[in-house]
């Protein structure tokens, strides 16, 4: 079975400060990962994803992810932090599709991100 | 830019009673799917659905569950007769394609059910 873990309930970073947001994975064969963003009393919004290629992924706001397959890490990262990237972020990953099986994402339990003004 | 809608935004209703969420994917998706999220807990799958048949569920979706694509726009879930513990965030998404370049989920804005 898959899973996903993100080690830390809470991040802190001061504005304009890097930011990373760690996650791990555990997947059959090779993963599908993602990374989205919830706001408060909002839906997930997509931000990027790994499928294949470059292991440095960009995505929406500037945000960047690394895939590491040795380390089966995908951490988010931010060069310069903003005070409106406070929110939580849920990594996931789908597993290798199969025509019809293993579609569903498996997501971790969240990192809230805030950034301190 | 094209998104996934929910209605209604917030359903209460007293437990035993028949609910039925509704979703309208992204028009030109093909793949369709419902989560759920429990307050303060993490996002959790519930079914996906592709040319009008469950392509999987979770062990969450059991029978008091049923999902229907009753025409060509709308994707519904229906909860046969709630449980306490079916209160919480329902999260309808869809994707387009099997390729790279379409297969991320795109999710609505959520339902909030709460039983009684």
């Amino acid at each position: 079975a898959q899973s996903v873990a993100q080690p830390e309930d809470q991040v802190n970073v001061a504005e304009g400060n890097p930011l990373t947001v760690k996650c791990t994975y555990s997947v059959s064969g090779n993963p599908y990962l993602f990374w989205y963003v919830q706001y408060p009393n909002r839906g997930l919004q997509f931000l990027l994803k790994y499928i294949t290629g470059d292991n440095l992924v960009k995505g929406s706001y500037g945000f960047e992810a690394e895939f590491n397959k040795s380390q089966t890490s995908f951490h988010l990262k931010k060069p310069s932090a903003l005070v409106s990237d406070s929110a939580l972020y849920f990594c996931a990953v789908r597993g290798l599709y199969s025509g019809g099986g293993a579609d569903g994402l498996t997501f971790g339990k969240g990192t809230h991100l805030i950034i301190q003004p | 830019e094209p998104e996934v809608t929910q209605t209604p935004s917030h359903q209460v209703t007293q437990m035993g009673q028949e609910v039925i969420l509704r979703c309208v994917p992204i028009s030109n998706h093909l793949y369709f799917y419902w989560y759920r999220q429990i307050l303060g807990q993490k996002v959790e799958f519930l079914v996906s659905f592709y040319n009008n048949e469950i392509s999987e569920k979770s062990e969450i979706f059991d029978d008091q569950f049923s999902v229907e694509r009753p025409d060509g726009s709308n994707f519904t879930l229906k909860i046969r007769s709630t449980k306490l513990e079916d209160s919480a965030m329902y999260f309808c998404a869809s994707r387009a394609r099997d390729t790279p370049s379409g297969d991320e989920q795109f999710f609505g804005p959520g339902t909030r059910l709460t039983v009684l």
